[in-house]
């Protein structure tokens, strides 16, 4: 089974400029979530969908936001990049859901590494 | 409000020696609790995980936790570590809802 595959995997923008990052979950996972983690930070979750649905969201400036499609892809954007939110973006799913005991445990890709100039 | 703690954010040990990884939750009622491993530039990786009954559990890699209620704690211990378990490792902690909160990492040096 594919784990859960994140594009791209590098890059690189300038101050001002916008991205977007790109989730497959696992086959069969309807949940994805999204964290921030920066050498100062940690982990910090930004948030989780399911069934195309934001279920919860942490405590981020609106410049971030994601969408899930039907096929259980997601993406996160982020807009009017900072300095600051360089760091590595790590996307995780899970088998939360109808029939599923949700339990928290995720299943990580390796993370887009976002550096802006 | 719900917090994992990890109180020690480096440790070093000797190849061989025995290892363990502190972790300490805070939750009104008691949360699923994991150790995740991660290798520089990688994502992370489920070591182990507790949703309940034996207070031991094991897990990949040599790994094992002991959950204590009485102590808000799920350490993370190792008989004997090996070079290649040099990484980060986090606990986490959810209570079945949409968000799984990690605590700051513990950073584990190894030397020869």
């Amino acid at each position: 089974k594919a784990g859960v595959t994140q594009t791209p995997r590098y890059l690189i923008k300038t101050r001002g400029q916008q991205v977007t990052l790109s989730c497959s979950p696992i086959s069969g996972h309807r949940s994805v979530s999204w964290y921030q983690q920066t050498p100062g930070q940690g982990l910090q979750f930004l948030f989780e969908y399911f069934s195309e649905t934001q279920r919860n969201k942490g405590n981020f400036p609106g410049r971030f936001s994601g969408r899930q499609f039907s096929n259980s892809r997601s993406e996160m954007n982020v807009s009017t990049l900072e300095l600051g939110d360089s760091a590595l973006y790590l996307c995780a799913s899970s088998s939360t859901g109808f029939g599923f005991v949700n339990t928290g445990e995720l299943f990580f890709g390796e993370g887009s590494r976002l550096t802006v100039l | 409000a719900q917090s994992v703690t990890q109180p020690d954010i480096h440790i070093t040990v000797s190849e061989g020696a025995s290892l363990e990884l502190r972790c300490n939750y805070s939750y009104g009622a008691t949360p699923y609790l994991f150790w995740y491993v991660q290798s520089p530039g990688q994502g992370l990786q489920l070591l182990l995980k507790y949703f309940s009954g034996d207070t031991l559990v094991q897990g990949i890699k040599g790994f094992e936790a002991e959950f204590k209620r009485s102590q808000s704690s799920f350490n993370l211990r190792k008989p004997s570590v090996h070079w290649s378990d040099a990484a980060e490792y986090f606990c986490a902690g959810n209570t079945g809802g949409f968000k799984t909160i990690f605590g700051a990492g513990t950073r584990l040096f190894v030397k020869a």
